[in-house]
């Protein structure tokens, strides 16, 4: 079974500043996907970026970058010039083609964005 | 287009009873997911809904089932209700159901079992 670990419960960064979110996930399977979604206090999940498996280029999405690392099976969430609108929890969360639309999620980070 | 959306918002059940969930995917989207959200076990998968056959399923007892119609809204029952039931539901929708899709999330509904 597929599992992702997320073992920062809580970050926090000044504003406009770079944080760094952390993920590992453990999987037997070659082809997979890999995303971050967020969380705000309406709870809406909102997802951040994807990361596809077979591409070695990681993703990046404005303020929003990974740092994709197949081999060591980690996959990180930098996230640059940090805003208030930010704040939210974060989670890192796996899917492959035999899954469907299957989620498995990690235990998510809250980020706390000081003015 | 509209979101996902789900009824009812909130919900205050009694131990024992059953409860009845909706979701409505975004136009065109064939897949729907559902997810508990709970402090203590986090996220965790229910099951999926493709073309209206369940297509995967969470470790969950029996008592959580769900369908999906003809027009891919989907609803999920839990019976006999218990205290550890109370949780955020969350309904995703996305158009085929496959991995590489990004899931639509709905606003969820905050279900309390008291």
């Amino acid at each position: 079974a597929q599992t992702v670990t997320q073992s920062q419960p809580e970050m926090s960064v000044q504003e406009a500043e770079t944080v760094t979110l952390s993920c590992t996930y453990d999987t037997s399977e070659s082809d997979y996907y890999l995303f971050w979604y967020k969380q705000p206090p309406s709870r809406q999940m909102i997802l951040v970026i994807r990361q596809e498996a077979y591409k070695q280029q990681n993703a990046t999405e404005n303020r929003f970058s990974v740092n994709f690392q197949k081999a060591a099976k980690s996959f990180s969430l930098k996230i640059s010039d940090s805003q208030l609108g930010d704040a939210a929890m974060y989670f890192c969360a796996y899917s492959s083609p035999k899954g469907g639309s299957r989620l498995t999620f990690g235990e998510g980070t809250q980020l706390t964005v000081n003015p | 287009k509209a979101g996902v959306t789900q009824t009812p918002r909130y919900l205050i059940k009694t131990r024992g009873q059953q409860v009845t969930l909706s979701c409505s995917p975004i136009s065109g989207h064939r897949s729907v997911s559902w997810y508990q959200q709970t402090p203590g076990q986090g996220l965790q998968f229910l099951f999926e809904y493709f073309s209206e056959t369940q297509r995967n399923k969470g470790n969950f007892p029996g008592r959580f089932s769900g369908r999906q119609f003809s027009n891919s809204r989907s609803e999920m029952n839990v019976s006999t209700l218990e205290l550890g039931d109370s949780a955020l539901y969350l309904c995703a929708s996305s158009p085929r159901g496959a991995g590489d899709y990004e899931q639509y999330f709905g606003p969820g509904t905050r279900l309390t079992v008291t």
